[in-house]
């Protein structure tokens, strides 16, 4: 399968500064990469549809301004955590699609543990 | 919004025993997925399922989606060690977007 690449894998950094999490899809083009959050012994709970050279899209409830989220690339997607305060911490999962039609598989990188001090 | 509920939530089973576990929708997919994560790691996809109706097996694990298109559930055989992990169905949303099953813990006694 395609190999999606997240950087860092781990993040510890003092409440009030910022934090860029990087998700790469090393062997294809992805058009559309989504951002995930997940709280430990819980589920994937999807933040944001990144789509290549346009804005993102949040579910509800996620402060775009405090997760922002730049698509340059076909192949690169960053999510930036802005002023983290220690409710921030999660583990940050990203995932990347294939263009196509009808059902393409999402490949997920390894996730990024954010731990705010 | 569409919520998945998935059972058990954790298991604690015998190396060799079957393994059962679940998830419905009161929405319908079309497309329902599994996953399985190990800690600190990403999900990784199990089996796809795209027919309502459809049985599809990977090697010891075995995937059903509902005639409903609401509901699903994966058995694996013969579990072993490496089995252990959280396991997660998924029903896939227009745009490619997942939503997730709280997830099945699953840990193995050898």
């Amino acid at each position: 399968g395609a190999v999606v690449s997240q950087h860092p894998s781990r993040v510890i950094c003092k409440s009030g500064t910022s934090v860029k999490i990087e998700c790469r899809s090393l062997d294809f083009q992805a058009t559309t990469m989504f951002w995930y959050r997940q709280f430990p012994k819980q589920s994937l709970m999807l933040m944001a549809t990144s789509n290549e050279g346009s804005k993102a899209t949040y579910e509800q409830g996620v402060e775009k301004d405090k997760f922002l989220i730049n698509h340059a690339s076909l192949t690169l997607s960053t999510l930036t955590v802005t002023s983290a305060h220690p409710e921030d911490s999660s583990f940050y999962i990203c995932s990347a699609s294939t263009p196509g039609a009808g059902y393409t598989e999402a490949f997920f990188g390894q996730g990024t543990r954010l731990t705010v001090v | 919004g569409q919520q998945l509920n998935q059972s058990p939530q954790s298991m604690f089973i015998q190396e060799g025993e079957d393994v059962s576990m679940n998830c419905t929708s009161s929405s319908i997919f079309n497309t329902w997925l599994w996953y399985k994560q190990e800690p600190g790691e990403g999900p990784v996809l199990l089996i796809a399922l795209y027919k309502a109706g459809e049985l599809t097996s990977n090697g010891r694990l075995t995937a059903q989606f509902g005639i409903t298109r609401k509901d699903s559930f994966l058995n694996i055989s013969a579990s072993i060690p490496s089995d252990v992990g959280i396991y997660f169905c998924a029903g896939q949303l227009v745009g490619n977007k997942l939503v997730f099953g709280a997830g099945t813990i699953l840990r193995v006694k050898s």
